[in-house]
């Protein structure tokens, strides 16, 4: 499977522990996004990472939340003392690394995501 | 601040009839509009852009309109499947080297084409 593979697909957490959610971009993609789908709104960006760099985290609460996408493996969004109103699902998206010639569609390439349910 | 909104929640047609879901945007700066389309329990699934320089683009049963003036764009799908029965999501992106491919997305709107 050449997509976008995220795991845990489904994550049972109680409030105050810890979540680690992770995704594998697409071959031959360098760049990682994450966003949150609260129940019954859209997706909500939360960070924009290449590899060993944070390169926008506007859309990150600024406790608990973090990310990495380090040299080798996988982007890990990391959730800390998770609370009732971190239950959502958490996408995660790649694209290539567009420079100079070629269009920009602009598209990114999607896994299945990550439901996190916390008790 | 919504920068991206579908105003109907939701869209009921028949099969066979044109669906239209519409998406309104704030930021002139915009670059590329998108739709996506969500099944349950899957992630989203890309399904047609447009470039800001363009008003129109079209693949197969879906077509894109790009009103620029009014900051609306719209998608038809003719004819509508009851396989077209999903959420689809309007997104947009900024210029690549400032944003990368970041999008920024409606809240979405449910089609059900009905048989």
């Amino acid at each position: 499977n050449a997509g976008v593979m995220q795991n845990p697909r489904h994550l049972v957490r109680r409030r105050g522990q810890e979540a680690r959610l992770r995704c594998s971009p697409m071959k031959g993609h360098s760049h990682v996004y994450w966003y949150r789908q609260l129940p019954e709104e859209g997706l909500k960006f939360m960070v924009y990472l290449q590899k060993e760099n944070i390169i926008d985290e506007s859309g990150m609460p600024k406790e608990r939340f973090s990310a990495e996408f380090p040299k080798e493996g996988p982007s890990i969004l990391r959730i800390q003392q998770v609370v009732r109103g971190d239950s959502a699902a958490y996408f995660c998206a790649s694209s290539p690394l567009y420079y100079a010639s070629g269009p920009n569609t602009g598209e990114l390439f999607f896994g299945e995501g990550s439901r996190l349910t916390v008790l | 601040d919504q920068q991206v909104k579908q105003n109907s929640p939701s869209l009921s047609v028949q099969e066979g009839r044109i669906s239209i879901l519409n998406c309104d945007y704030t930021n002139s700066m915009f670059d590329y509009f998108l739709w996506y389309k969500k099944y349950p329990a899957e992630g989203p699934t890309f399904l047609i852009s447009i470039s800001s320089i363009k008003d129109k683009n079209e693949d197969g049963r879906f077509t894109v309109f790009l009103n620029k003036s009014a900051k609306h764009l719209s998608l038809h799908i003719v004819p509508s499947q009851p396989g077209d029965s999903a959420v689809y999501f309007c997104a947009a992106s900024g210029k690549k080297e400032t944003s990368g491919s970041r999008l920024t997305f409606g809240e979405g709107t449910q089609l059900t084409v009905n048989p």
